[in-house]
């Protein structure tokens, strides 16, 4: 089972700043089978990236995935009221589905 | 637009069961396969198996083995999940969600809270 490892656990921001956060696998998985979800509370999670890099339908264009092997990030280029919530990384491709542990992105 | 509607919050106490429905709308059902995933605060997200929506075939993660069954109704668009010998630490949100491909998951449900207490 390949573990994820999100950091920073919080990340407290202003609106308009950058927000980069990172997700470490427990060993090299392809970038071909690493998503982002955005949740916010009450809500279920909402597919922001996938294939490390490929914004989901409807995304803005200020998140950005990237990244290979074991580590990737989500940057988030200048962040907006509604960007802040929490973020998983989770990687899929083949049992078990796995998920990290999510950053909490707050204002400052 | 997909749209995945499921049954409402439920209370349980331990040992007894419960089934979670999930309706699926805006798309052909038997295209796309489901997963459930659950979120309780001590654990953050858990997968929980998939069920094929064509052929009913399942894979379950190895913790729910003999405890969960996934199944679809092809005749009402319906994916179903019962977990069964229910214990107070699996009082979670359940939520249901669309397969893209390969366990991507790009539409989910609203989620259904399930708290088992005596």
């Amino acid at each position: 089972e390949i573990v994820l490892t999100q950091s920073p656990g919080t990340l407290s921001l202003s609106p308009g700043e950058r927000a980069t956060l990172s997700c470490k696998a427990s060993q090299t998985i392809s970038s071909t089978y690493l998503a982002w979800y955005q949740q916010k509370p009450g809500q279920a999670p909402r597919l922001l990236i996938y294939a490390a890099s490929s914004r989901a339908t409807a995304i803005p264009d200020r998140f950005s995935g990237g990244g290979s092997g074991t580590d990737f990030t989500l940057t988030i280029s200048r962040l907006e009221r509604e960007d802040f919530a929490v973020y998983y990384c989770q990687h899929y491709g083949r049992s078990p589905l796995t998920f990290g542990g999510g950053t909490k992105v707050e204002i400052k | 637009q997909v749209q995945l509607v499921q049954s409402g919050a439920e209370v349980k106490k331990p040992g007894a069961s419960v089934k979670v429905s999930c309706k699926a709308s805006g798309y052909t059902f038997t295209s796309f396969d489901f997963s459930w995933v659950r979120q309780t605060p001590g654990q953050g997200l858990e997968w929980m198996g998939y069920v094929r929506a064509q052929n009913g075939n399942t894979e379950y993660a190895q913790k729910f083995q003999g405890r969960v069954t996934m199944t679809t109704d092809t005749s009402t668009n319906t994916a179903y999940m019962e977990l069964r010998s229910l214990k107070t630490d699996d009082t979670a949100v359940y939520y249901c969600a669309r397969i893209k491909y390969q366990l991507l998951l790009d539409y989910w449900g609203q989620g259904t809270l399930v708290t088992v207490s005596s």
